[in-house]
């Protein structure tokens, strides 16, 4: 069965530094993997997604993805954070042999400080 | 933008009551979901459909039941609310298999 691990619930970061969400999934073969950003209130937004081909995808807002097979991992980075930013944030995996439906993961709340 | 409309956004409601929620999409997608989140939780599947007329209950066991007679309509229904069934309940769709799935804004349920 596939699952997505998000280790980190609530991270706090300077507007202007870097961030990094870590995303681990368990799942045998290539899996489908997605970040979403749910801001207070609001339905969740794309922000990226992985198929297949270059481990590291560009999205929107600034973010990018790597995949890592041998880790496991699809970690989420953005290397100067808005006050924008602020909001939760859910790793996704789907695969073929779960008729690609999404399993997500508990999300990881970022707060932006000033 | 997503084509994908939840109404109400907020509902509070009398327990016994029976309700609907509604989950529109104009893609024509296929694929429609629905999914329970409470707060700080990740998403719990609790219906799929692939197709009019196709309907599937999710890895999340829910009293709530769903009906697809038109493919761009996907509403979930509670016959019996309590207040255990109080939590933020989102609608989904998707085409193409590799493709991501669109949500909606979201209602959040609450059940006195």
């Amino acid at each position: 069965a596939q699952s997505v691990t998000q280790p980190d619930i609530h991270i706090t970061v300077s507007e202007g530094a870097s961030l990094e969400l870590r995303c681990n999934y368990s799942y045998g073969a290539t899996p489908y993997l997605f970040w979403y950003v749910q801001s207070p209130g609001q339905g969740l937004q794309l922000l990226l997604k992985y198929f297949s081909g270059d481990t590291l995808v560009q999205g929107i807002k600034g973010f990018e993805a790597e995949f890592k097979r041998s880790q496991s991992s699809f970690n989420l980075r953005k290397p100067s954070v808005h006050w924008s930013d602020a909001a939760e944030y859910f790793c996704a995996v789907g695969s073929r042999s779960n008729d690609y439906k999404l399993s997500f993961g508990a999300g990881t709340t970022v707060t932006v400080r000033a | 933008e997503a084509d994908i409309y939840q109404t109400p956004r907020y509902l509070v409601i009398g327990t016994g009551k029976k309700i609907t929620l509604e989950c529109s999409q104009t893609m024509g997608h296929d694929k429609m979901y629905w999914y329970q989140q409470d707060p700080g939780m990740e998403l719990h599947l609790i219906h799929y459909s692939y197709g009019v007329n196709s309907t599937e209950k999710g890895d999340l066991s829910s009293e709530s039941t769903v009906s697809r007679i038109r493919t761009e309509h996907f509403p979930l229904t509670l016959e019996s609310a309590r207040p255990s069934h109080t939590s933020q309940y989102l609608c989904a769709s998707r085409g193409d298999w590799n493709t991501e799935a669109f949500f909606g804004q979201g209602t959040r349920l609450t059940v006195v």
